[in-house]
């Protein structure tokens, strides 16, 4: 049974460029969140996704957004890279939206800013 | 302002020692409290999982103890191994109803030989 996974592994990206990170949730999970981790630092949250819609959102501007597929599987988009994008980029996995379930993270996408 | 402060920041100790992580928090209303472990540049592992009616919940040599009244978590971990070495994150668990998980900025645990 895979457990969540992620791709790239590594990202290396230039100011003002866009990305896109790719997560497939663990099987048979049907949520999916985001999170940004810098370096030294816990955990941010972004958003989280259930049902194909964004259902909760954390401080991030505009330039972060996300679709989750029919399959569950989620991608991540930044828009204008900035410096300070520079970050692991975390994905979780739940069975359930809510707070009661379990969230399961992939390995992370590391990306560099320069 | 919900927050969630972890200490110490640092921590350094021998194979086979003991070791207590804190956890304070004044994230209100409370649902639960989890624990996790994170090996540099890989994904969170959950450790332990407590409600606000649970007051100690183990895994192996991880236990971990909560104090709903003061909001204080602590996690002990017993005879700790090279393995252990890693960064360790409370997470607490906002209202029931909406998503809202707030995390410490991790102890950084280091075992040595």
């Amino acid at each position: 049974d895979a457990g969540v996974t992620q791709s790239p592994t590594h990202l290396i990206k230039t100011r003002g460029q866009q990305v896109t990170l790719r997560c497939s949730p663990k099987s048979g999970h049907d949520t999916v969140s985001w999170y940004q981790q810098a370096l030294g630092q816990g955990p941010q949250f972004i958003f989280q996704y259930y049902e194909e819609e964004e259902r909760q959102r954390g401080n991030f501007p505009d330039r972060f957004s996300g679709h989750q597929f029919p399959n569950y599987s989620s991608e991540l988009n930044v828009n204008a890279l900035l410096l300070g994008d520079s970050a692991l980029y975390l994905c979780a996995s739940s069975l359930g939206f809510g707070l009661d379930y379990e969230q399961y993270f992939g390995p992370g996408t590391r990306l560099t800013v320069t | 302002k919900n927050q969630v402060e972890q200490s110490p920041q640092s921590l350094i100790i021998l194979e086979g020692k003991n070791c207590t992580l804190q956890c304070n928090y004044t994230v209100s209303p409370f649902s639960n409290l989890r624990w996790y472990k994170q090996d540099t540049g890989r994904g969170p592992v959950s450790l332990t999982i407590m409600t606000f009616s649970e007051n100690t919940k183990s895994n192996g040599r991880y236990t971990a103890t909560l104090d709903a009244d003061t909001k204080q978590s602590s996690l002990h971990i017993t005879a700790s191994q090279l393995s252990d070495s890693a960064s360790y994150i409370c997470v607490v668990s906002g209202a029931p109803g909406t998503y809202k998980y707030i995390f410490g900025t991790g102890t950084r645990l280091k075992v040595l030989a």
